[in-house]
């Protein structure tokens, strides 16, 4: 299958900074890429569809001034989590999708806000 | 509202046994179906998926699909305990369409 890496794999960053999450899909282009949430024991959340070289399209509930996602080439998006709380700790995971059908995960980043 | 509906578990089956795990969706025009495997802690992971009625078969696994009755199924034929995970179904209506998850069923192997 493709591969979709995620980088960082976890951090920890102190109440009120930002952190930025990189997703690179390594072997395929991918013009449309995918944001989850998922806290512990619960289900994924999409947060919002990033298509390359246009604006995401946010879930309702989603805050899209707080979750900025930029998808600036075929095979990088980037999700920036500004001025994190607490509540934002989360497991953040995104995907890419390949061929036009199949979707695939990158292993995730663990987010912890102090 | 399109719905992929699943049976939130615990599915306990001895090790050796086979796993049946089931899925149904309300959009009748989807086209595209997915099972993928989450381990605790892990992001899930595509195993399976399944385009025309009918069984499809990959190692252990194998997918159902059944687009009347608007249900897809997975086996696990020679369950082991390394197969006990999470699994979400997943349905694609179309190739612009998102994929919609099911809040998945988690499957417990007994040694």
């Amino acid at each position: 299958g493709a591969v979709v890496s995620q980088h960082p794999s976890w951090v920890i960053c102190k109440s009120g900074t930002s952190v930025k999450i990189e997703c690179r899909s390594l072997d395929f282009q991918a013009t449309t890429m995918f944001w989850y949430r998922q806290f512990p024991k619960q289900s994924l959340m999409l947060m919002a569809t990033s298509n390359e070289g246009s604006k995401a399209t946010y879930e309702q509930g989603v805050e899209k001034d707080k979750f900025l996602i930029n998808h600036a080439s075929l095979t990088l998006s980037t999700l920036t989590v500004t001025s994190a709380h607490p509540e934002d700790s989360s497991f953040y995971i995104c995907s890419a999708r390949w061929q036009d059908y199949e979707q695939y995960f990158g292993p995730g980043t663990r987010l912890t806000v102090t | 509202q399109k719905e992929v509906e699943q049976n939130s578990g615990p599915l306990s089956v001895p090790e050796g046994a086979i796993a049946s795990l089931n899925c149904t969706y309300s959009d009748r025009v989807s086209q595209s179906f997915f099972w993928y495997r989450q381990y605790s802690g892990k992001s899930p992971e595509l195993i399976m998926s399944i385009y025309s009625n009918g069984d499809k078969e990959d190692g252990r696994f194998t997918a159902q699909l059944n687009k009347a009755s608007q249900y897809v199924s997975l086996l696990i034929r020679d369950s082991q305990p390394s197969d006990s995970a999470t699994y979400l179904c997943a349905v694609n209506g179309g190739r612009d369409d998102k994929i919609i998850f099911g809040k998945g069923t988690r499957l417990h192997i007994l040694p």
